[in-house]
């Protein structure tokens, strides 16, 4: 596609429900990064895939939360057991081989647990 | 001490003003220093990068790096109005084949006209 896109724009859900978020990168751009934006917050990194490989886990804020990549593209984040502090702006971003510092983003995902 | 560090604003100025937005870092292993463009409810979007210390510039736009104060910025020079949006710094370390980004938490500038 032209651009990440991020689906769906806006998902409330209730609290202790499951949500799945979908990201589909820009084609050919093998890194792929989930980011969180919170009110007032600065972007927060969650996981970062190079191919189906996700070498970095670190920001993933607990073990509620998983993402997986296939096919060196499309991406899910699963938050499980959803709570009022998950709600945010999820977004991903994607960059070219060796690119690192030229991410494109999504337009997000507003999550809202009510 | 965050490692990133950005005044939130919200910063107001009259159309045609030449606004200067900054941000300072702790890390000195950062190399690549980014600014991005968020409007209201959509995704950042690069605006410029800067390896290592010096000066771009791309049209209204001039970024600044001065690493021996750890300190970056952003001119935008004759403001417009739909210059208005949040203005987020990012950083990254050497390595480009995989350096997660580094976010300041954004100052919104509005342009009046």
């Amino acid at each position: 596609g032209a651009g990440v896109s991020q689906s769906p724009s806006n998902k409330v859900t209730e609290k202790g429900k499951d949500v799945e978020l979908r990201c589909d990168p820009i084609s050919g751009h093998t890194a792929l990064y989930w980011y969180r934006q919170s009110l007032g917050q600065g972007l927060e990194f969650l996981i970062y895939f190079q191919g189906n490989s996700a070498p970095d886990k670190s920001g993933l804020p607990s073990d509620r939360f998983s993402a997986e990549r296939t096919g060196g593209s499309v991406s899910t984040l699963t938050i499980q057991r959803t709570q009022q502090e998950d709600s945010a702006v999820y977004l991903c971003a994607s960059s070219a081989p060796g690119t690192a510092n030229e991410a494109f983003f999504g337009q997000g995902t507003r999550l809202t647990v009510v | 001490q965050k490692e990133v560090e950005q005044d939130p604003g919200p910063l107001s100025v009259p159309e045609g003003a030449i606004v200067s937005l900054n941000c300072t870092y702790s890390n000195s292993a950062f190399q690549y220093f980014m600014w991005y463009r968020q409007y209201s409810r959509k995704g950042p979007e690069l605006l410029m990068y800067t390896y290592s210390s010096g000066n771009k510039e791309d049209g209204r736009f001039t970024a600044q790096v001065d690493k021996s104060s750890k300190y970056i910025s952003l001119f935008i020079r004759d403001s417009q109005p739909s210059d208005s949006a949040t203005y987020l710094c990012a950083m990254a370390m050497q390595s480009l084949r995989y350096s997660t980004l580094t976010f300041g938490k954004g100052t919104m500038l509005l342009v009046s006209p």
